[in-house]
This record gives structure tokens, C-alpha cells and sequence, in this order.
């Protein structure tokens, strides 16, 4: 079965520190890979998907399939970045997102 | 805005009750997904619609819940004979597909349920 593991409910870091939000998924094919990201009162969004190969608001995620992770990575935190973190999988012939449970990213000023 | 939206935005109602949601998505957006969130969770599909034709229900989706999308545009989806264990966020996506390319689901804002 399918399976996104995101192991930190809450992660806490001061601004301007790096942040890395942790995810590791099970599937044996060859998934595609999110982050979607809900700040406060705000609808879920798609942050970044591994196939861009892009980095949005200065996040980057890479794909590891050795490891089959996909963690999140900033070098620097702003304050603006707190919100809930969500890793998701696709598969890549079905059209159904599995969403981890969540990572609330909080950072202290 | 011309984002996905839902209805009601919150609905409390009490058990055993039937309750059906709404979601309107993006103009000619072909695909509308329902997924459910509670507590601490992520969201857990539930279903989804090409058209007007649905393509899959999670086995999450008991015989209590029915979803529509009868002329491809709108989707309703309704719980009967409510459960408290049904509290959750309902939310709604849709996205374009034009064969295999895939694009972007986009949420809605969700229905909060309560059942007391």
C-alpha cells in the first residue's frame, strides 16, 4: 500500500536558521512526488512537485529513491513560512493524491 | 474568485440526520476530487468525478456516502443518517486533464462539519 510518513507534527526553528521538513513515503513504482503548504485561513496549496525540479518561496526538495524520501529544505527561515506542510504522492498512473499527516513549520522571530 | 468554492462552509447537525455539501469548481476544469480531513490528519480521498462519470471511490466511502456530478459541472455530496465519527473538514479539488499530462489540483476552502 501507499503511505506518506511525515515523522514531525511540529517542528519549531528561529528565523533566518535552515529548515529541513521530513518525509519518507512507501510505493513501489514511480511516484510523483508534492509539498502543499496551508498557511493560516488560507485553502491548501500546492507548494512544489518533484518533476519541476524548481524552488518556490526558496524551498527546494529532491527526490530520493534510494532512501525514498522527499524532504523540504530552506537555508534561511522567514517568519512568513510558518504554516502546516503537508508531503503528498501520486502514483504515477492514477489520478489521487495520499497526503502525509502533516508537519506545522513554527518560526520564532 | 474564481476558485474552487463549497457550501455550506460550516454545518452542524445532529445524528442520524442527512447532510449534503456542494462544491463548485474551476470553469472547465474536468476532474473534481472530494477528500475528507480530521483532526491531525492529512486529507484522505474519498472520491472523484471526470465529467460527469465517477472514477473511483476509496473504500473510506461507505454506503452512507453518495456523491454527484450529474452535468459535469457542480458536484454534490451527501452523508446520510449521520455518525459523530463523520465530524471532519470535506474538502473539495479540481484540476484539467488533457490526456496524460496532469495538472494541478486546486482546493476549496472545505465544509466543517460537526455531527453532536
Amino acid at each position: 500500500a501507499q503511505r506518506v510518513t511525515q515523522p514531525e507534527k511540529l517542528l519549531s526553528v528561529f528565523k533566518g536558521a535552515p529548515v529541513e521538513l521530513k518525509c519518507n513515503y512507501s510505493y513501489s513504482g514511480s511516484p510523483e512526488l508534492f509539498w502543499y503548504v496551508q498557511y493560516s485561513r488560507q485553502r491548501l496549496q500546492l507548494l512544489l512537485r518533484h518533476i519541476s525540479r524548481e524552488s518556490i518561496k526558496g524551498f527546494t526538495a529532491d527526490l530520493n529513491k534510494g532512501e525514498t524520501s522527499f524532504h523540504l529544505k530552506k537555508p534561511f527561515a522567514q517568519e512568513e513560512d510558518s504554516a502546516m506542510y503537508y508531503c503528498a504522492l501520486r502514483r504515477s498512473s492514477a489520478s489521487k493524491i495520499i497526503f502525509g499527516s502533516g508537519t506545522r513549520l513554527s518560526i520564532r522571530p | 474568485d474564481t476558485g474552487v468554492s463549497q457550501n455550506p462552509r460550516h454545518k452542524i447537525t445532529k445524528r442520524g440526520q442527512n447532510v449534503t455539501f456542494r462544491c463548485d469548481p474551476i470553469s472547465e476544469h474536468n476532474r473534481l476530487y472530494w477528500y475528507r480531513q480530521t483532526l491531525g490528519q492529512g486529507p484522505e480521498f474519498l472520491t472523484y468525478f471526470q465529467n460527469e462519470a465517477q472514477l473511483e471511490k476509496s473504500r473510506l466511502l461507505s454506503d452512507r456516502f453518495s456523491a454527484e456530478r450529474p452535468k459535469g459541472s457542480f458536484s454534490t455530496l451527501e452523508i446520510q443518517r449521520t455518525e459523530q465519527g463523520d465530524s471532519a473538514m470535506y474538502l473539495c479539488a479540481s484540476s484539467r486533464i488533457q490526456g496524460t499530462n496532469y495538472y494541478e489540483q486546486y482546493f476549496g476552502p472545505g465544509t466543517r462539519l460537526t455531527v453532536t
